[in-house]
């Protein structure tokens, strides 16, 4: 079966304890890309990668990092996650970047940093 | 940014009703997708109609688009309490990003 998936589903953390969210894809796609969905503001890219170690900034990558050292895994990584960052987490995938071809996404991550 | 508004940003009707929500965004696009996201969990694509096309079907759903008004609007017919969900629109934001730019979405609420 075709998914993204994504670990933990729920996570609660302190200020400043490092932590790493994974993402996998099984559908050999080359994109993949990591948003946060906050009420009232909506889904935003964090940081997407075009392939193996090809990764950049989306709209709000400050205090994120990601890797892409496997096709499959993009993991997100808060070096010192803040309150500011309880948000709900996605991962997704696709063939390309560009116009034209449907995302697949992860069933997200509940993050709350207290 | 967000791409544009969804309207009406809230629905709540009977079960075998229609369901219309509609999308609306700023910049020119090669083509328009509609998600759905149950409560909390990851979003499913629904249907992508290209800019050139006008109308798309997908078994109960339409899917309309107008490019002179930049709009587009998705019906679900013959509604059922399992399509209790929010509904996003969603356009490619700059090019081989693989950014989708969403809507605030609709939520939808089909009554038993």
């Amino acid at each position: 079966e075709a998914q993204v998936t994504q670990n933990p589903r729920y996570l609660i953390t302190v200020t400043g304890k490092k932590l790493t969210v994974t993402c996998s894809q099984n559908m050999n796609h080359e994109y993949m890309s990591w948003y946060r969905q906050d009420p009232g503001l909506g889904l935003r890219q964090i940081y997407y990668s075009m392939n193996v170690e090809v990764t950049d900034k989306g709209d709000v990558p400050e205090g994120y990092k990601v890797s892409r050292k496997e096709k499959r895994n993009f993991p997100l990584i808060l070096e010192s996650p803040s309150p500011n960052q309880t948000s709900l987490y996605f991962c997704a995938s696709s063939w390309t970047g560009g116009s034209g071809t449907e995302a697949f996404f992860g069933q997200g991550t509940r993050l709350t940093v207290v | 940014s967000q791409q544009g508004e969804e309207d009406p940003q809230a629905l709540s009707i009977q079960e075998g009703e229609n369901a219309t929500m509609n999308c609306s965004y700023k910049t020119s696009i090669n083509n328009l997708q509609w998600y759905r996201q149950n409560s909390g969990r990851g979003l499913v694509h629904l249907i992508l109609i290209r800019s050139n096309e006008r109308e798309k079907h997908s078994g109960r759903l339409r899917v309309t688009l107008d490019t002179s008004k930049k709009s587009s609007s998705l019906l679900i017919t013959a509604s059922r309490a399992a399509d209790t969900a929010s509904y996003f629109c969603a356009t490619v934001g700059g090019s081989n990003t693989g950014k989708l730019i969403f809507g605030q979405g609709t939520t939808l609420q089909v009554k038993p």
